[in-house]
C-alpha cells in the first residue's frame, strides 16, 4: 500500500495568516492527490484532486501543488471557518490511503 | 444535488456481521462513479474500504477483502456494507462517498457503529 505521511500534526495560526500543510508519498503518485477538510462532527469535504485542480466552490485562498511524492496544501489570509483537520489523500489506484491529519487550530 | 445517508445498527456484538445502508438521491448509481465505503476510527484515521461501480463490479481494500461486501439495489438507489466476523477494532464513523476518478466529492452524513458486548 502507498504509506500517505502528512506534517504537521497539528498548527496553530492567526486569523489572516498563511499556512502550508505537506504530504508525502512512499512511492511516486504523479499528480494523483487529493485534499479534504474536515470539521469536528461533519464529514471531509474535498477541496483539491489531482494535487492542484480546486473542488467546485472552494476559495480562491486554497491552493495546491506538488507532484510525485511530495505535495503541499497553502491556505492564503486564513478565515475562521478554515480551522480544523485536513487530510491528504492519493488516487493513484486501490487500495486508496489517507494521510493522518493536520489540526489546524486558532492561535 | 447528489446526497448520501448512511443507515444501520449503531451496535453490533463482537463476532457479527455489521451491515449498513446507503441511501442516495438526486443520482442514480447505475449512471456513472463509484460508490464507497469509508470508515474514520476512533483518533481519525481514514480508511478506504471498497466501491461498487455503477456497473455493478466491486474493488475492496485488501486488508479487509476476506470480511467485506457490497452490494446494490437499482431499484431503490442503494448501496450496501457488510463487513463480516467483527471485532471492536470495526469500531468506527462509517461514510459512504461518491468517487469520480477516485476522490470523493459527495459524502454522506456518516453513522457512528459501536462494536460491544
Amino acid at each position: 500500500d502507498i504509506q500517505m505521511t502528512q506534517s504537521p500534526a497539528s498548527l496553530s495560526a492567526s486569523v489572516g495568516e498563511t499556512v502550508t500543510i505537506t504530504c508525502r508519498a512512499s512511492e511516486n503518485i504523479y499528480s494523483y492527490l487529493a485534499w479534504y477538510q474536515q470539521k469536528q462532527g461533519k464529514s471531509p469535504q474535498l477541496l483539491v484532486y489531482n494535487a492542484k485542480t480546486l473542488a467546485e466552490g472552494v476559495p480562491s485562498r486554497f491552493s495546491g501543488s506538488g507532484s510525485g511524492t511530495q505535495f503541499s496544501l497553502k491556505i492564503n489570509s486564513l478565515q475562521p471557518e478554515d480551522f480544523g483537520s485536513y487530510y491528504c489523500q492519493h488516487h493513484y489506484g486501490t487500495p486508496l490511503t489517507f494521510g493522518a491529519g493536520t489540526k489546524l487550530e486558532l492561535k | 444535488d447528489v446526497q448520501l445517508q448512511e443507515s444501520g445498527p449503531g451496535l453490533v456484538k463482537p463476532s457479527q456481521s455489521l451491515s449498513l445502508t446507503c441511501t442516495v438521491t438526486g443520482y442514480s448509481i447505475t449512471s456513472d462513479y463509484a460508490w464507497n465505503w469509508i470508515r474514520q476510527f476512533p483518533g481519525n484515521k481514514l480508511e478506504w474500504m471498497g466501491y461498487i461501480s455503477y456497473s455493478g463490479s466491486t474493488s475492496y481494500n485488501p486488508s479487509l477483502k476476506s470480511r467485506i461486501s457490497i452490494t446494490r439495489d437499482t431499484s431503490k438507489n442503494q448501496f450496501f456494507l457488510q463487513l463480516n466476523s467483527v471485532t471492536t477494532e470495526d469500531t468506527a464513523t462509517y461514510y459512504c462517498a461518491r468517487g469520480a476518478g477516485t476522490w470523493f466529492a459527495y459524502w454522506g452524513q456518516g453513522t457512528l457503529v459501536t462494536v460491544s458486548a
